[in-house]
């Protein structure tokens, strides 16, 4: 598995404030994903993002309210925009890593967003 | 209904306990299967990839039904750190892709 990290590890916003999410893999990676979890559910996807090409949101996620940058193999940012509380969230950064039959996925410990 | 569904649970169980979990999915063409198991403000981890063929890992075995759309977690001789969240997770036409369920909690009480 690879080690992933995230900055930052929980934040406290104010509505209308922006966020940027860091996410750094101590390993070169194709495929970066930003992932949702809001409180008491499941994951959800908001964005693959691929160095060197323009991230591939999710239906219901667009560009201007979660930028997401990857200027290279092994770090990439999710911003957080004109936030509200709704966007309050644990937000995750996961990589893929080729694993016996199938592709698997490691999760990076994850931004906990909360914003007032 | 939910591309991926699982029972929430909870489960509670007493140390030693064997408990399965069941999972369904609606998309035939989904490819790869997943077991992660997430622990309370935790990130989701890894613990098993689902085969056709079934596959086993210690005390935890995984089973996989294409023709039912099928996937299962069996845990044998239940441990007191076995208490967490197991999402059941497959992917979306064939693509990377991860729909996750809502997860089925686990309580092990001694």
């Amino acid at each position: 598995s690879a080690v992933i990290s995230q900055k930052p590890s929980r934040d406290i916003c104010q509505r209308g404030t922006s966020l940027t999410i860091q996410c750094q893999v101590d390993s070169q990676v194709t495929m970066m994903f930003w992932y949702r979890q809001q409180p008491g559910q499941s994951l959800t996807l908001i964005a693959t993002a691929n160095q060197g090409s323009e991230a591939t949101y999710e239906s219901g996620f667009v560009i201007d309210k979660f930028p997401i940058s990857r200027p290279n193999l092994t770090f990439s940012t999710l911003t957080v925009s004109n936030m509200s509380p709704e966007d309050s969230s644990i937000y995750l950064c996961s990589v893929e890593r080729t694993g016996g039959l199938y592709n698997e996925q490691f999760f990076g410990p994850g931004t906990r967003l909360t914003v007032l | 209904r939910k591309e991926v569904e699982q029972d929430p649970g909870p489960f509670n169980v007493p140390e030693g306990a064997t408990v399965a979990f069941n999972c369904t999915y609606s998309n035939s063409a989904s490819q790869s299967f997943f077991w992660y198991r997430q622990d309370c403000r935790k990130e989701p981890k890894l613990l098993m990839s689902v085969y056709s063929s079934g596959n086993e890992d210690g005390r935890f075995t995984a089973q996989l039904n294409r023709a039912s759309q099928y996937i299962s977690l069996l845990i044998r001789d239940s441990k007191l750190s076995d208490s967490a969240t197991y999402l059941c997770v497959v992917n979306a036409d064939s693509s990377y892709k991860l729909i996750f369920g809502s997860g089925t909690r686990l309580l092990v009480r001694p």
